[in-house]
């Protein structure tokens, strides 16, 4: 069964500042792994979706890298903004099994 | 578009009560997907539909009855609910299921409160 963690649980930094959020997967039988980010009381919002033949993917200030062999993904924030407040959760896809998410970084960015 | 509306917002109801929470796509998706997340915890899936037709059930309790008419609309019929199933419902669509592109997409979720 697949297990996903996230490494910082929680991160405040000062406005600007780059950031790397790690994640984690104990089966590396994914064919993706999705990127979200979930405001409090909210739903989730899909950031990123990297194919398991992909090395990375970028979407504006926001980077993610795979590497599926040996279970892990970041995600790279670059000049961060208080609007970057929010819960950052990942989430793998593997063969015959649907997405599991790790259990987030919350991430404040204080002005 | 990419999104999915739910409605209602914000449901209470009593143990005792029906009630059904309601999640629409245009986006032409054939996977939809019921999840429950409880607070400060990851989204926790509960069922599948793919084509319209039950593809997994994590093992739900029956209180809880899924059920998805069309391939734009995904229903959560809820009967005989107890305290502990309070907790956000989120709703997500993706083009099909446990394909390598199979982008989620979720809607802002239903607030459920059970007295």
């Amino acid at each position: 069964k697949q297990e996903v963690t996230q490494i910082p649980a929680a991160l405040s930094v000062p406005e600007g500042e780059n950031l790397v959020l790690n994640c984690s997967f104990t089966d590396s039988a994914i064919y993706n792994l999705q990127w979200f980010r979930q405001d409090p009381g909210k739903g989730l919002t899909s950031l990123l979706l990297i194919q398991s033949s992909q090395r990375e993917q970028t979407s504006g200030r926001l980077n993610a890298s795979l590497d599926k062999s040996s279970g892990r993904s970041t995600l790279y924030i670059a000049a961060s903004q208080p609007g970057d407040s929010a819960t950052y959760l990942c989430a793998p896809g593997g063969y015959g099994q649907n997405f599991v998410f790790g259990p987030g970084t919350r991430l404040s960015v204080l002005p | 578009d990419t999104e999915v509306t739910q409605t209602p917002k914000h449901l209470v109801m009593g143990m005792t009560n029906k009630k059904s929470l309601k999640c629409e796509q245009h986006m032409g998706h054939r996977a939809m997907y019921w999840y429950k997340q409880k607070a400060k915890k990851p989204p926790e899936l509960m069922f599948v539909y793919s084509y319209e037709k039950l593809s997994i059930n994590e093992s739900v309790p029956s209180r809880f009855s899924p059920e998805c008419p069309n391939s734009s609309l995904l229903n959560l019929h809820l009967h005989a609910l107890q305290p502990e199933d309070s907790a956000l419902y989120l709703c997500a669509s993706s083009q099909e299921e446990g394909v390598i592109h199979n982008e989620q997409f979720f809607g802002p979720g239903t607030r459920l409160t059970v007295l």
